[in-house]
């Protein structure tokens, strides 16, 4: 059973337009979350995170929202560029357990011009 | 050099081959990982080493043997795989346990043949 769920394998936006990435998940022990951004022949690197008391945290270009009622969160990019063209894994963790990641299956992000 | 390598980037291995897949890290991390990216799939945690010490071994085939010598160093040791264990071995670091999120590698590709 997947706990972290990212229903969207593939999104295509225009530059400089809004990209929203989405993840669910299941798991209500679940109170830390991060995105991880992956290139092709490289592993994933660290985007951004929330913890669970939060609804919100931002970064730059990123923002990402924790809908905690709905075990929702989304990764939102504005404006967009070329550059954010990669794969993006959310992942969760729980109190106890920081070490333990749970990803999702990745969502693809092509930013066209 | 810096951060977490991993090699060899690529390796082809016939189902009766031994072969070791071998991770380093440059960042004075504690805790190490290897996880495991097959097509369509999440992440899965395979092994967790903490101080050299395993503390988590998630229902791995036998025919993967994790081995950590000392804090920089992992590697995992693989015979009489079978083709679907071809994936992406990732490794990962961490400050400690409960340090949230990890520095990847950019992984082996690994075809089983």
């Amino acid at each position: 059973d997947q706990q972290v769920k990212q229903n969207s394998p593939s999104l295509s936006v225009q530059e400089g337009r809004i990209s929203i990435l989405n993840c669910d998940y299941t798991n209500s022990m679940f109170d830390y979350f991060l995105w991880y951004k992956k290139y092709p022949a490289e592993g994933p690197t660290f985007l951004i995170s929330i913890s669970s008391i939060k609804d919100k945290n931002e970064d730059g270009r990123f923002t990402v929202f924790l809908n905690k009622s709905a075990k929702h969160l989304s990764l939102h990019i504005v404006p967009s560029q070329p550059g954010d063209s990669a794969v993006y894994f959310c992942a969760a963790s729980s109190t106890g357990t920081a070490s333990k990641l749970t990803f999702g299956t990745g969502t693809r992000l092509q930013v066209t011009l | 050099e810096t951060g977490v390598t991993q090699t060899p980037r690529h390796l082809v291995m016939g189902m009766t081959n031994k072969k070791s897949l071998k991770c380093e890290q440059h960042l004075g991390h504690n805790a190490m990982y290897w996880y495991k990216q097959s097509a369509k799939k999440p992440l899965e945690l395979m092994f967790v080493y903490s101080l050299e010490e395993r503390v988590e071994n998630n229902s791995v085939p036998s025919r993967f043997s994790p081995e950590c010598p000392n804090s920089s160093h992992l590697f995992l040791h693989l015979h009489t795989l079978q083709p679907e264990d071809s994936a992406l071995y990732l490794c990962a670091s961490s400050q400690d346990l409960q340090g949230y999120g990890y520095t990847f590698g950019s992984g082996t590709r690994l075809t089983v043949v």
